[in-house]
């Protein structure tokens, strides 16, 4: 059974700080992984999609990174902002399946 | 439309009450997904729609959730006989069809049951 596990749980952060967000999957057998945002009270937005043949993606200040094999994935946040502050989620997509499987999610502070 | 709507934002019902859930996905979306948010928890799959049929029921908690979808269009989440637990955010997604295809979620229905 696919696990997603998310860490740190909090992060609390200085402007202007770089900061790695880790998410961990126990099965590598899957098609994609998703990194998504959430804001408090609000739905989900998307961030990036990694492939499962790709090795990261990069929108502007975000860079993710997928390591199927180990089961891990990374999201890169450059020169951090106030506007950051959200929790984020990483899911993946299982091969088989459509469903997606999401991780608990890393809340993030960042401090003005 | 030019993303995912969901309504109504807020319910509030008393525990035993029917309600009904609504999403209306992104135009041209033929897959739909419907998660649940406890507070302070993880998104829980529910169900899976391509078209109007649901190949994957699997995370239905109960006989008494269910969802239907008309056509590629809107899709409906029933709760009966509302609990307590069921209290939540429940979210809907659309995507293309297709494995590699990026979800698009909707901001989501905050139910209370009373």
């Amino acid at each position: 059974k696919q696990e997603v596990t998310q860490i740190p749980a909090a992060l609390s952060v200085p402007e202007g700080e770089n900061l790695v967000l880790n998410c961990s999957f126990t099965d590598s057998a899957i098609y994609n992984l998703q990194w998504f945002r959430q804001d408090p009270g609000k739905g989900l937005t998307s961030l990036l999609l990694i492939q499962s043949s790709q090795r990261e993606q990069t929108s502007g200040r975000l860079n993710a990174s997928l390591d199927k094999s180990s089961g891990r994935s990374t999201l890169y946040i450059a020169a951090s902002q106030p506007g950051d502050s959200a929790t984020y989620l990483c899911a993946v997509r299982p091969a088989g399946t459509y469903k997606y499987i999401f991780g608990t999610g890393t809340r993030l502070k960042v401090l003005a | 439309g030019a993303g995912v709507s969901q309504s109504p934002s807020n319910k509030v019902t008393e525990k035993g009450k029917d309600v009904e859930l609504r999403c209306d996905p992104i135009s041209g979306h033929t897959a739909l997904y419907w998660y649940r948010q406890r507070l302070g928890q993880g998104l829980e799959f529910l169900i899976y729609f391509q078209g109007n049929s649901a190949p994957d029921k699997s995370g239905l908690p109960s006989d008494r959730f269910s969802a239907e979808r008309t056509g590629e269009s809107v899709s409906t989440l029933t709760i009966q006989r509302t609990q307590q637990e069921d209290s939540a955010v429940y979210l809907c997604a659309s995507t293309l069809y297709g494995r590699d295809t990026e979800a698009f979620f909707g901001q989501g229905t905050r139910l209370t049951v009373v």
